[in-house]
């Protein structure tokens, strides 16, 4: 069974750090894209970042470049999100995505993780 | 940057309406568009992908249609479970996303 589960999410201050983690489970992680997809309260989804499959080819929402970094350990079958520079306007749920067909971009995320909780305030 | 206008943002419907939500994108994405199904506290659920197919498991009454910059998503008779927010989402050039439409009881 394919499973996601996204971890460390926390309150935070303006100017902050932190890193989430995605454990991945039941397929070949070191196949697949990942995305990270986030959704501030009561609002809609935003894209904010994609890997390929090896971590070798990244790409970000204009509104995170620079301040954003995603990776991945497909030893440890993990993706991570090291934000940076935390601003209030970062505060949402953070899912995690994987892309359905094995070493395809062009391909729909059919497997999420059911989020983790970052907040940035004073 | 591709912007995805989808419409309406929310909708009132009856169990057995048939409900249509459309989704344009600033430009052509072929068809490459899903829509997906999101309910209170819960991970988005892919219900229909490159924009008419329908994903696994997923009952027959959803459907969709479109293709370059006009798409439209159907449920043909609204289920008490139905009640819940839509998305489309291109993945043409990176991702982004519909607003959403909630829609309501």
């Amino acid at each position: 069974e394919v499973q996601l589960v996204e971890s460390g999410g926390a309150l935070v201050q303006p100017g902050g750090s932190l890193r989430l983690s995605c454990a991945a489970s039941g397929f070949t992680f070191s196949s697949h894209w990942m995305h990270w997809v986030r959704q501030a309260p009561g609002k809609g989804l935003v894209w904010v970042s994609r890997s390929n499959y090896d971590g070798s080819s990244t790409s970000y929402a204009d509104s995170v470049k620079g301040r954003f970094t995603i990776s991945r350990d497909n030893a440890k079958n993990t993706l991570y999100l090291e934000m940076n520079s935390l601003r209030v306007e970062d505060t949402a749920v953070y899912y995690c995505g994987r892309v359905s067909q094995e070493l395809e971009l062009l391909s729909p995320i059919d497997y999420w993780g059911q989020g983790t909780l970052v907040t940035v305030s004073s | 940057d591709i912007q995805m206008t989808q419409s309406p943002s929310s909708l009132s419907a009856s169990v057995g309406d048939r409900v249509t939500i459309t989704c344009q994108a600033s430009q052509d994405i072929v068809n490459y568009l899903n829509w997906y199904q999101q309910k209170p506290g819960k991970a988005p659920k892919l219900l229909i992908y490159d924009a008419s197919n329908l994903q696994a498991g997923v009952p027959s009454r959803f459907s969709g249609s479109g293709s370059g910059t006009d798409f439209t998503f159907t449920i043909s008779s609204l289920q008490p479970e139905d009640f819940a927010t839509y998305y489309c989402q291109q993945y043409d050039t990176l991702l982004s996303f519909g607003g959403g439409t909630k829609v309501e009881f």
